[in-house]
């Protein structure tokens, strides 16, 4: 079955410092989202990419999806302790699909 | 607050018992999707309905069951419950896709845990 792998599992940085999540998926995707998890809360959407090649910023967040279409990027610029959360990828094979959600990145920023 | 609500909050239960989650989509929504999420994991894919038909089946064991019902509210039946069946449970629901966009609006969870 599909499979969709996030790394790293865990980043801990400074205030201030970059931060990347990177998301493979074992087959090619008709599109990819993100979501956040705050501590203690719910996954919340945040992004949606659907094209070849396609990059979304969100004020210091970057999304990237890959050419071949089974692969993508979060990028944070600037860390605050406001991003403090786990990222989640998730790809669908198809519009309308199953979601598969990748294991997620946990990030803690040090003040 | 996502529209999507959930109860219990919580479920405190012992091997063996049996459970019944609830889920109410956001309005207009037809798909629900049922996840588990064990400690400091991803989200498992259980079960998704649309508009009151299984849509599409994920690693749900056979003690497992949903439905979604007329007015579109979905309810998970676990019974026969094991430690290991201690976890959170998301509902999350979504419009018909518009095009290829169509993002998921997950509920504020139940917390399950077994004894």
């Amino acid at each position: 079955g599909q499979q969709v792998m996030q790394i790293p599992q865990y980043q801990h940085v400074q205030e201030g410092e970059d931060f990347t999540t990177y998301c493979n998926s074992s087959t090619t995707l008709s599109n990819i989202q993100w979501y956040k998890q705050r501590p203690g809360g719910h996954p919340v959407f945040l992004i949606q990419l659907v094209k070849s090649g396609e990059v979304k910023k969100q004020k210091r967040l970057t999304f990237q999806f890959g050419e071949a279409k089974k692969n993508s990027s979060l990028h944070i610029t600037a860390t605050q302790t406001t991003d403090v959360g786990t990222y989640f990828c998730a790809g669908q094979r198809t519009s309308g699909s199953r979601l598969t959600f990748g294991e997620g990145t946990q990030l803690t920023v040090n003040p | 607050d996502s529209g999507v609500t959930q109860t219990p909050k919580h479920l405190i239960t012992a091997t063996g018992q049996r459970v019944t989650l609830r889920c109410s989509p956001r309005s207009g929504d037809l798909s629900v999707y049922w996840y588990q999420q064990s400690l400091d994991q991803g989200l498992q894919f259980l079960i998704q309905y649309y508009n009151g038909e299984e849509r599409a089946k994920g690693n749900i064991l056979e003690r497992f069951s949903a439905q979604q019902f007329p007015d579109l509210h979905s309810e998970l039946n676990l019974s026969s419950l094991e430690l290991g069946d201690s976890a959170l449970y998301f509902c999350a629901s979504s419009v018909p896709p518009r095009g290829s966009y169509n993002e998921q609006f997950f509920g504020p969870g139940t917390r399950l845990t077994v004894l």
